[in-house]
């Protein structure tokens, strides 16, 4: 395997399951991202993990739940999620050389999605 | 914080046409601009980046961008269009805050024979 993976690449679910997300990088990265790529809207930032620090964006509901066991893998967690949660998830990485300095981020690479509908 | 204009959200060439697609960039800091096409079913794929070398840079697949500071932009061009060019570019600009790279809503290019 190379670069960014993810599974499943499709994903149908009910409002009442639990499902995960899996993320796989290859690239020897130290940081990694959850993105929601949704029709007519720029890509969102859900969290980051960058040298074992997570940051996420305030905005995304407690129904996501990110998690990041090493350097290499990132699991994003669904829980009772709606209806307009239906979205292509994106996964990425990218080396951070200088951390908590807007210099030290490099350019990011992705992996190829996760359409997610909820019924 | 910085942001990125794309204008057009669909572009439509000939095969063998010349492409342009607009970006417009506001930052508060000096710039690094990105391109990422995303083909049907596919992630971003990095085309090509501008850290403040040169201001035309080359990309793969044909295609470059100039960084222009006068007009805030970075449009991204390649002489002329494959049918397997077909697919969304986003232009996308490095933030000092949360959301690292900031993307534009995209620009959907379309290639008739």
């Amino acid at each position: 395997e190379t670069g960014v993976t993810q599974t499943p690449r499709h994903l149908v679910m009910g409002m009442t399951n639990k499902k995960s997300l899996k993320c796989e990088q290859h690239l020897g990265h130290n940081a990694m991202y959850w993105y929601k790529q949704s029709a007519k809207k720029p890509l969102e930032l859900m969290f980051v993990y960058s040298l074992e620090e997570r940051v996420e964006n305030n905005s995304v509901p407690s129904r996501f739940s990110p998690e990041c066991p090493n350097s290499s893998h990132l699991f994003l967690h669904l829980h009772t999620l709606q209806p307009e949660d239906s979205a292509l998830y994106l996964c990425a990485s990218s080396q951070v050389h200088a951390p908590r300095t807007s210099g030290g981020y490099n350019e990011q690479f992705f992996g190829p999605g996760t359409r997610l509908t909820v019924l | 914080a910085q942001s990125v204009t794309q204008l057009g959200s669909h572009v439509s060439v000939s095969e063998g046409a010349l492409v342009l697609l607009r970006c417009n960039y506001s930052s508060s800091v000096p710039p690094y601009l990105f391109w990422y096409v995303q083909y049907p079913n596919q992630g971003l794929q990095l085309l090509l980046k501008y850290t403040s070398a040169a201001t035309l840079v080359k990309g793969i697949n044909g295609f470059e961008a100039e960084f222009k500071k006068s007009e805030t932009s970075f449009h991204l061009t390649k002489p002329s269009a494959h049918m397997s060019d077909a697919a969304e570019y986003f232009c996308a600009v490095r933030n000092t805050g949360f959301q690292k790279l900031v993307f534009g809503t995209g620009t959907r290019l379309l290639v008739s024979p």
